[in-house]
């Protein structure tokens, strides 16, 4: 097993643009996690999903936010209408469900213009 | 809400030097966990601590956690510039709730 992937790395985009991104977990992961890193800081929540269902979505992941995982494998997390304040790194964790370890893929970074 | 706070925010140190970074949270922890990130990855788990007073080691970095569970340590013996990163704490709930970092530099 190869880890957790993320694609793309690295995303340049206009303002008011949607973008999205995908996470593939290690597979016989049950659990997939998205966080959100700025410059500086620690990564935030964002939402998590159990297989297929989004179990909790933090108050940072506004209406313009929508994250997916249809077939409990892999995830999309999609960005409509981008704004600066947007620009970040996306990660994604997974983890099997009663172990408290997760586990990180590389990251997404977002830049907005 | 938790708050973690690390500290120091930023450590820049030679070669060969002995370092300690700290986490404090307001409140107990589930379990703590201690983080390297390096630039444009993910962060990569270094140890998980439950029980208070537990100290653990992995080769030149020894982590503490305290007794009443609201704070630990990570010492490095011997500092070696592949050391460098960012080190963050969390708490693992099943949402990880984590500090700031710190971000730590050793210059050969």
């Amino acid at each position: 097993d190869t880890g957790v992937s993320q694609d793309p790395r690295h995303k340049i985009t206009k303002r008011g643009q949607n973008v999205t991104f995908r996470c593939d977990p290690i597979s016989e992961h049950n659990r997939l996690y998205w966080y959100r890193q700025t410059l500086g800081q620690g990564p935030e929540f964002l939402t998590y999903f159990q297989n297929e269902a989004q179990l909790e979505k933090s108050r940072l992941l506004s209406d313009r936010f929508s994250a997916e995982r249809p077939k409990g494998s892999f995830s999309t997390l999609e960005i409509q209408r981008t704004e600066q304040g947007d620009s970040a790194m996306y990660l994604c964790a997974s983890s099997l469900s009663g172990r408290e370890t997760q586990y990180f893929g590389p990251g997404t970074r977002l830049l907005v213009l | 809400t938790q708050l973690l706070e690390q500290s120091p925010q930023f450590l820049s140190i030679q070669e060969g030097e002995n370092l300690t970074v700290y986490c404090n949270s307001s409140s107990v922890f589930s379990s703590l966990q201690w983080y390297r990130q390096e630039p444009g990855e993910g962060p990569v788990l270094l140890v998980t601590v439950v029980t208070g007073g537990e100290v653990k080691k992995l080769k030149r970095l020894t982590f503490q956690f305290g007794d009443a569970r609201k704070d630990s340590s990570l010492h490095i013996t011997a500092a070696q510039p592949g050391d460098t990163g960012l080190y963050l704490c969390a708490d693992s709930n099943y949402q990880l709730i984590w500090g700031a970092g710190t971000k730590l530099i050793i210059k050969p």
